[in-house]
């Protein structure tokens, strides 16, 4: 079977950094994805992980560790909008579909 | 623009009253899912399709089903909806199994009563 872990909300302020961490355990790995998803929304794809090291894309950076079963999602310079859940989702060699994690809840105040 | 296009947005149906939830998409993906999705909760998913071939996720109810009569539409039947079923559907899609990044529609809520 295959688990992630990741915290349930987090909150910071406009114009912050913040870091969402996710941990997994599955039987094969792929790779770690992360997708946004407004409230009422579609999940939206944000990155995609296969190998170790950092994916950098405009104002949000996604970093993975296969070693450590360990990934991470940076959203920089934080507005308002945000505010929304983001998951982490791993792809599973046995499987080929996407599990996802619980999702992180992000608040971001002014 | 080429998208993933769920329909209705809302659906309310009665207890144990069959209902079908439709999804299409004009990006000429092979592989398209169905998500179950409740409050606050992540996406589940339910079953794929891989062209034609279709793949059930091993603890998804015999209550729903799923057709895919061609490449760009695929369905959703919930044969008896119980209260427990009402959630946020979503449909993806994506070039071929695994493959990311997965395009979702916009889902439909459904409400039991």
């Amino acid at each position: 079977g295959q688990s992630l872990e990741q915290p349930s909300e987090v909150t910071a302020v406009e114009g912050a950094i913040v870091q969402i961490n996710c941990t997994y355990q599955t039987s094969g790995f792929y790779g770690l994805s992360w997708y946004q998803q407004h409230d009422g929304g579609a999940p939206t794809f944000l990155s995609y992980n296969a190998l170790d090291g950092l994916e950098e894309t405009g104002r949000f950076s996604s970093f993975l560790s296969r070693s450590d079963s360990y990934g991470y999602l940076l959203l920089q310079e934080l507005q308002m909008k945000d505010s929304a859940s983001y998951f982490c989702a791993v792809r599973d060699t046995g499987y080929s579909t996407l599990t996802f994690g619980k999702g992180t809840m992000l608040l971001v105040s002014p | 623009d080429a998208m993933v296009i769920q329909n209705p947005r809302y659906q309310v149906t009665q207890f144990g009253k069959p209902v079908t939830l439709s999804c299409s998409q004009t990006l000429n993906h092979n592989v398209m899912y169905w998500y179950q999705q409740k409050s606050s909760q992540a996406p589940k998913l339910l079953f794929h399709y891989y062209d034609k071939d279709f793949n059930n996720e091993a603890d998804t109810p015999d209550n729903f089903q799923s057709r895919r009569p061609n490449t760009s539409f695929c369905f959703l039947d919930i044969r008896s909806p119980g209260l427990g079923d009402a959630a946020m559907y979503l449909c993806a899609t994506s070039t071929s199994l695994g493959d990311q990044p997965q395009h979702f529609g916009d889902g439909t809520r459904l409400s039991i009563l």
